[in-house]
């Protein structure tokens, strides 16, 4: 099955520091998703990415749909300490050769945040 | 309600015991999906329901594991004889029909531990 590799595992920052994290897949995704999950909450979604080399915001974070469909990134500037979370990458599992499964989602194993004021 | 709903919010059951967790999408969401997530691990998908089709079962991790989901609203979770490997947060999650069906919401989840 499709398989996403996320990467840190876990990052320690001081307040101010912009972040990086990045997800890899051995299978071409049509869409990137990327969310994040509070302590005792569930996940949020921050940013969803539909094309190859697409590159958007939403606020301090900017997420990049890799041109190869493989892999994707997210970058968070100015970190603060809300920021402290999960970041999981997504994408739908594919069921055919030009469908896709809405909602049924793979993650990426998580990001843990940590900022320090 | 204005968002997912599910209870409760924490079990802690005995082994060998059965528990149902319970999920209330958004009204008027289609689509209806049920994850694991074990302590520092990613989402694992369980079980898909979208409207009146047959559900997709096929992350199911064991036949212990079973889902109803009644009058295209409501849905159970159900676990029989429960194993202390079941012990997770489950998260129930919904999202309309469409392109826009990308964006799921999420449950605050329901926290299973099994003694």
């Amino acid at each position: 099955g499709q398989q996403l590799n996320q990467s840190p595992q876990s990052m320690f920052i001081q307040e101010g520091e912009d972040v990086s994290m990045n997800c890899t897949s051995s299978s071409i995704f049509n869409t990137w998703l990327w969310y994040k999950q509070d302590p005792g909450e569930g996940p949020v979604l921050l940013i969803a990415l539909y094309k190859a080399g697409e590159l958007t915001s939403n606020g301090r974070l900017t997420a990049q749909f890799g041109i190869t469909r493989k892999d994707s990134f997210l970058n968070i500037s100015a970190s603060i300490p809300s920021d402290v979370g999960i970041y999981f990458c997504a994408g739908p599992h594919l069921i055919n050769a030009g469908g896709t499964s809405y909602g049924k989602l793979t993650f990426g194993q998580g990001t843990i945040l940590t900022v320090h004021p | 309600g204005a968002g997912v709903s599910q209870s409760p919010s924490n079990k802690v059951t005995e082994k060998g015991k059965d528990v149902e967790l319970r999920c209330d999408p958004i009204s008027g969401h289609t689509a209806l999906y049920w994850y694991r997530q074990s302590l520092g691990q990613g989402l694992e998908f369980l079980i898909y329901f979208q409207g009146n089709s047959a559900p997709d079962k096929s992350g199911l991790p064991s036949d212990r594991f079973s889902a109803e989901r009644t009058g295209g609203s409501v849905s159970t979770l159900t676990i029989q004889r429960t194993q202390q490997e079941d012990s997770a947060v489950y998260l129930c999650a919904s999202s309309s029909r469409g392109r826009s069906g990308n964006t799921i919401y999420f449950g605050e989840g329901s926290w299973l531990t099994v003694v």
